[in-house]
C-alpha cells in the first residue's frame, strides 16, 4: 500500500521567515495531494491541495508543490506569522478510490514572534 | 454550528469497560470515516462508511466496531477497552470524489 513520509517532524522559524515541509510517497497511482492544518483542540482543516496534473498551486502566504517523477510534494508558508503555528499533514491518495488515502505523520511548526 | 460534531470532547474510562464515540454531520456528506490519532503517527483509519449500508474495515479496526445509523451519523464503539486504546479520535465525511474533507473536533480518550 501507500507509504507517505513526512519531514521534518518539528520546525521552528522566526517570525516573517519561510517554512518548507516535505513529503515523499510510493504509490504511483496517488494523484490527489492535500495539506492540513491542525491548531490544538481542533480537527485537521484543509488548507490547500492540489492533483498531478499541476506542478504547483498557490493560495495568497500558502503553496504547494508536486513533482511526480519524485515522488514528492511540499508545503511552502512564506512570511510565516504566529497563527501559523499548528501541526501540519500531508496525504496522498488516488481520486475515487478511497482506500488509498494515506496521511504523513505531521510536522510541528512553531513560528516564533 | 460546525459541520462536523463529535461527542464526548473528552472521556476517561477503566480497563474492560465498554465505550460508545459519537460522530454528526451536516454537510450532507455520504461517506464518513472514523481516524486515530497517536503522537507521531499521524492519521490512521479505523472504520469508513460510503453510505448506510456499507461498512468497511481500515487498517486498525481490530478492537472497534462502528454504526451508521443514518447518513448523518457515525458511531465507533469499543466492546472492551485497553490501555492501549487510549488516543484521539477523530471523524470525518467527504464528498464524493474524496476531495472535500471536513473533520471534526475529536474526542480524546484515555483508557486506565
Amino acid at each position: 500500500g501507500e507509504n507517505v513520509e513526512q519531514h521534518p517532524s518539528t520546525l521552528s522559524v522566526q517570525e516573517g521567515d519561510s517554512a518548507v515541509i516535505k513529503c515523499t510517497y510510493s504509490d504511483s497511482a496517488s494523484n490527489y495531494f492535500p495539506w492540513y492544518k491542525q491548531e490544538l483542540g481542533k480537527g485537521p482543516q484543509l488548507i490547500i491541495d492540489i492533483r498531478s496534473n499541476v506542478g504547483e498551486k498557490k493560495d495568497q502566504r500558502i503553496a504547494v508543490t508536486l513533482n511526480k517523477t519524485a515522488k514528492h510534494f511540499s508545503l511552502h508558508i512564506t512570511e510565516t506569522q504566529p497563527e501559523d503555528s499548528a501541526v501540519y499533514f500531508c496525504a496522498a491518495s488516488p481520486i475515487y478510490n478511497f482506500n488509498k488515502f494515506y496521511f504523513g505523520s505531521g510536522t510541528k511548526l512553531n513560528v516564533k514572534p | 454550528d460546525a459541520d462536523v460534531t463529535q461527542t464526548p470532547r473528552n472521556r476517561i474510562t477503566k480497563t474492560g469497560k465498554r465505550i460508545m464515540l459519537e460522530c454528526s454531520q451536516t454537510k450532507g456528506h455520504d461517506r464518513m470515516y472514523w481516524y486515530r490519532q497517536d503522537p507521531g503517527l499521524g492519521l490512521r483509519l479505523i472504520y469508513y462508511s460510503f453510505d448506510v449500508k456499507d461498512i468497511n474495515k481500515g487498517e486498525i479496526s481490530d478492537g472497534y466496531s462502528v454504526s451508521r445509523q443514518a447518513q448523518a451519523k457515525f458511531s465507533l464503539s469499543l466492546e472492551s477497552a485497553i490501555p492501549n486504546q487510549t488516543a484521539l479520535y477523530f471523524c470525518a465525511t467527504s464528498d464524493l470524489v474524496g476531495t472535500g474533507w471536513f473533520f471534526g473536533p475529536g474526542t480524546r480518550l484515555t483508557v486506565l
